[in-house]
């Protein structure tokens, strides 16, 4: 079965400091994997994607994520954290094993991320 | 900055009423997602569209919700008769898939439900 964990409900770091937020999950084929974030009251926001090519992808807002197939992580990064960065962090998943019309993605359950003065 | 449109914002109801909430999709965007988000259960699919035919709806109570898109501008969740449960914050979302493309979502501002 398809899914996603995400394995800390909450992470804290002061500013300035390196932030990691991770992702791991478990798809039968090759999966395309998503960062997405929601700020207090707001909709969720793509962050960035991985599909193939480069382990390492950069998206907005400094973040980058590291796919390493091996581990089936899909763990997403900042060098420096910024209070603003504070927010819930949400991992998806979808099986592009998946036939015909089906593109539900597989979500986690969020992170909340407070990152401190 | 094109956007997805939920309406209302906010509503509050008492126990029995039918609830509306609206969704606008972005224009060209041809697959519709509707979530309902709650702490307890995070992220739920409730129903997906593409091309305006429903997909899936495994997701939702049968018994009391129905999800439609009348055309290709609006896509409606219709909970009749709605219950305290049923609280929560309800998200479209919109996207363009073309073939075996990852879907990039884009989501609305969410509508949040209470039922009293």
């Amino acid at each position: 079965a398809q899914s996603v964990a995400q394995p800390e409900d909450q992470v804290n770091v002061a500013e300035g400091n390196p932030l990691t937020v991770k992702c791991t999950y478990s798809v039968s084929g090759n999966p395309y994997l998503f960062w997405y974030v929601q700020y207090p009251n707001r909709g969720l926001q793509f962050l960035l994607k991985y599909i193939t090519g480069d382990n390492l992808v950069k998206g907005s807002y400094g973040f980058e994520a590291e796919f390493n197939k091996s581990q089936t992580s899909f763990h997403l990064k900042k060098p420096s954290a910024l209070v603003s960065d504070s927010a819930l962090y949400f991992c998806a998943v979808r099986d592009i094993a998946n036939a015909g019309n089906n593109r539900k993605l597989i979500w986690g359950l969020g992170t909340s991320l407070a990152v401190n003065p | 900055d094109a956007r997805v449109t939920q309406t209302p914002r906010h509503k509050v109801t008492e126990m029995g009423q039918e609830v509306t909430m609206r969704c606008q999709p972005i224009l060209g965007h041809n697959t519709v997602f509707w979530y309902r988000q709650t702490m307890m259960q995070g992220l739920e699919l409730l129903a997906y569209f593409r091309n305006r035919a429903p997909l899936d709806d495994s997701g939702m109570p049968k018994d009391r919700f129905s999800a439609e898109m009348p055309d290709a501008t609006l896509a409606t969740l219709k909970i009749q008769p709605s219950e305290p449960r049923d609280s929560a914050v309800y998200f479209c979302a919109s996207g363009l898939v073309l073939g075996s493309g990852a879907n990039v979502l884009t989501f609305g501002a969410g509508s949040r439900l209470t039922v009293l």
